[in-house]
């Protein structure tokens, strides 16, 4: 089982719809979690953090943290062509170590 | 500007021949990584460094060095490159954000390279 696993997609939505990338971490120690976005042959770029149970939001974006169910998902809202890309979860296990999913691939149609 | 700047951007070579990727950052972060991507098994870490002199295996260590002289460089080498090391490299930077629930000190954004593209023949 990998440590942090996602489904590759690609998840396909039109645009104007919320797209819903969702994540599952193994390692219960795992403290932090983030969102990247990783263009086709660029670097990620982090879109947002979470670390306490809940939702957290910003503009379009909002993650969401389930401990107990080891869950973290990213909402996108009125999604754009321009919002197509790899989306990367991470989990940090310690200072030291972030952990990656193999990201999902999100197209979204005009 | 902040950034992180990896060179070579592209790098082609052959079996054996050691080669070293620079890795450099501007603002003034004390933890650095090395990332792997390869397809399928996504973002993997070589290794890190806490600080300067300060350096420790990832995930994936086997075959690489670094080291850390300087605060603001971390090159990666690779001293007997082989075929399984092709794969897109990624340095990225963190400085220390302060304290989250539950944990000690938290790393701020982690900022990333450009990426360099190794082939090994």
């Amino acid at each position: 089982q990998k440590e942090v696993e996602q489904n590759s997609g690609p998840l396909s939505v039109p645009e104007g719809a919320i797209a819903s990338l969702n994540c599952t971490y193994s390692d219960r120690g795992s403290q932090s979690f983030f969102w990247y976005r990783q263009y086709s042959g660029k670097s990620p770029e982090l879109i947002m953090f979470i670390y306490s149970n809940g939702d957290k939001e910003d503009g379009r974006f909002t993650a969401q943290l389930n401990k107990a169910s080891q869950y973290v998902s990213l909402l996108i809202r009125d999604s754009q062509p321009s919002d197509s890309a790899t989306y990367l979860c991470a989990a940090r296990r310690s200072f030291q170590k972030l952990v990656f999913g193999t990201g999902t691939r999100l197209l979204v149609s005009p | 500007e902040a950034q992180v700047t990896q060179n070579p951007r592209y790098l082609i070579t052959v079996t054996g021949k050691k080669l070293t990727v620079t890795c450099s950052q501007n603002m003034n972060h004390e933890y650095m990584s090395w990332y792997r991507q390869d397809p399928g098994l996504g973002l993997r870490q070589i290794y890190y460094s806490m600080n300067v002199e300060v350096t420790d295996k990832g995930d994936v260590p086997e075959g690489y060095k670094v080291s850390r002289k300087e605060k603001r460089n971390f090159p990666l080498i690779l001293e007997s490159p082989s075929p399984n090391q092709t794969s897109l490299y990624f340095c990225a930077s963190t400085n220390y954000q302060g304290m989250v629930p539950g944990e000690e000190l938290a790393p701020g954004e982690q900022f990333f390279g450009p990426g360099t593209r190794l082939t090994v023949l």
